[in-house]
């Protein structure tokens, strides 16, 4: 089975302060998703990114996949408190129509004010 | 670590009928479930938040007439699909969580409606 790997694990950093999150595959990767997680809730989809080199961002997170890498970055710009929460990676057995999704096993991201 | 398990991973079925699926906790007590649905090409998006005991709170534009939640035991939540049409056709996937931050995912159904 596929196996997603991120790190950090954790993190915590000053308000302001720019940040990486890593996800890397074991396998061939088809697209890769990045979801947020709020303590006490449900996934919230960030972005989607099918092509290698593929780079989308959305107000202060920026994400990258290198399908030859086989692994994707998040960035994010002049971190708030807002940000915190646990950030996964995602992705399917195909790359579209998929029958199995795997999920890193998260990095949880604390923004000290 | 915890397991969710899901039932059926894959399902067929004739347009009109519903169908039900299956998210159990193998190994912990989920106090909330949550329910996932993958969109054509686009990513999974949040169906619902369940909590054991008490009704399923929906996303926006989730038709809770249409997708059933029961969450009747701290190990179980069921997703009714009923009155499957084939724009209902998608990939379904739950997740659990047991008053702590993490979240434990199931394997995914794929739902195919004739």
């Amino acid at each position: 089975s596929q196996e997603l790997e991120q790190s950090p694990q954790s993190l915590i950093v000053q308000e302001g302060k720019n940040l990486t999150i890593n996800c890397t595959s074991s396998k061939t990767l088809y697209g890769l998703y990045w979801y947020k997680q709020k303590y006490g809730e449900g996934l919230i989809f960030l972005m989607m990114l099918q092509k290698g080199g593929e780079e989308k961002s959305h107000e202060k997170i920026t994400a990258k996949l290198d399908e030859k890498k086989q692994q994707s970055s998040l960035h994010i710009t002049a971190s708030q408190p807002s940000h915190a929460g646990i950030y996964l990676c995602g992705a399917g057995n195909q790359r579209y129509n998929f029958n199995k999704f795997y999920f890193g096993s998260g990095t949880k991201l604390n923004v000290k004010p | 670590g915890a397991v969710v398990s899901q039932h059926p991973s894959r399902v067929i079925c004739k347009s009109g009928t519903s169908v039900k699926i299956e998210c159990r906790s193998l190994d912990f007590q989920a106090t909330t479930m949550f329910w996932y649905r993958q969109f054509p090409k686009q990513s999974l998006m949040l169906m619902a938040t369940s909590n054991e005991g008490s009704k399923a709170t929906y996303e926006q534009g989730v038709e809770k007439d249409k997708f059933l939640i029961n969450h009747a035991s701290l190990t179980l939540s069921t997703l009714t699909v009923t009155s499957a049409h084939p724009e209902d056709s998608s990939f379904y996937i739950c997740s659990a969580s047991a008053r702590t931050d993490t979240q434990y995912f199931g394997p995914g159904t794929r739902l195919t409606v004739l």
